[in-house]
């Protein structure tokens, strides 16, 4: 079935160090990546999305690239800082707007 | 960015007790939502697919008479856990994808609810 596996589960860094994401996806029909952050007791909120005939994506500190031969996915913080702490999700559709399987977490930690 | 809620934002009830959580989408219609549930330090799970006008679509496993849904209007889904147990205790969260005239369809959680059942 479908699914998304997401490494590393924590990541700790030094604030203005650069974090990095990685996800794996099963479904070849999958067209849409988004990523997500979510803070302690609240709803994710998405931070970035990439579609599939696109290969990176880049919104000021925050960077997505897509390799859909390898169905691979990678999610790119540049210059953390203590606010970016939180945990990011990883997610994958068929189509945007359709249903979303996430992967399994990933907890920053940004240490001041 | 469009807003969707959640009532309650938190619920304590007994074991056996019915609770309704409800979806609302407050500044633009929906006639698709979706419900996950998370537990402690886990992923969001998807439960369902709630369709404006007909019947949800459940995922595999997930009990369709223990969790109702009901999408009676183009902004509000509810989800109802009947006969709820300890172990449905989680945070429960809904999502609507916002369809724009230029195809752009982001999709907007709600804070979520936390059920807690004694």
């Amino acid at each position: 079935g479908e699914n998304v596996e997401q490494h590393p589960s924590t990541l700790s860094v030094q604030e203005g160090d650069s974090a990095v994401i990685k996800c794996t996806y099963s479904d070849s029909a999958s067209n849409y990546f988004p990523w997500y952050k979510q803070e302690l007791g609240k709803g994710p909120q998405l931070i970035i999305d990439i579609r599939s005939n696109v290969g990176e994506k880049k919104d000021q500190r925050i960077a997505v690239t897509l390799n859909k031969t390898a169905k691979h996915f990678s999610l790119h913080i540049t210059e953390t800082q203590p606010e970016d702490s939180a945990v990011y999700f990883c997610a994958a559709s068929k189509y945007q707007g359709g249903k979303l399987i996430f992967g399994q977490g990933t907890e920053l930690s940004v240490k001041p | 960015g469009a807003v969707v809620s959640q009532h309650p934002s938190w619920v304590i009830c007994k074991s056996g007790t019915s609770v309704k959580i409800e979806c609302r989408s407050l500044d633009f219609q929906a006639t698709t939502m979706f419900w996950y549930r998370q537990f402690p330090k886990q992923s969001l799970m998807l439960m369902a697919t709630s369709n404006e006008g007909s019947k949800a679509t459940y995922e595999q496993g997930v009990e369709k008479d223990k969790f109702l849904i009901n999408h009676a209007s183009l902004t509000l889904s509810t989800l109802t856990v009947t006969s709820a147990h300890p172990e449905d205790s989680s945070f429960y969260i809904c999502s609507a994808p916002l369809w724009t005239s230029e195809a752009y369809n982001e999709q907007f959680f709600g804070p979520g609810t936390r059920l807690t059942v004694l």
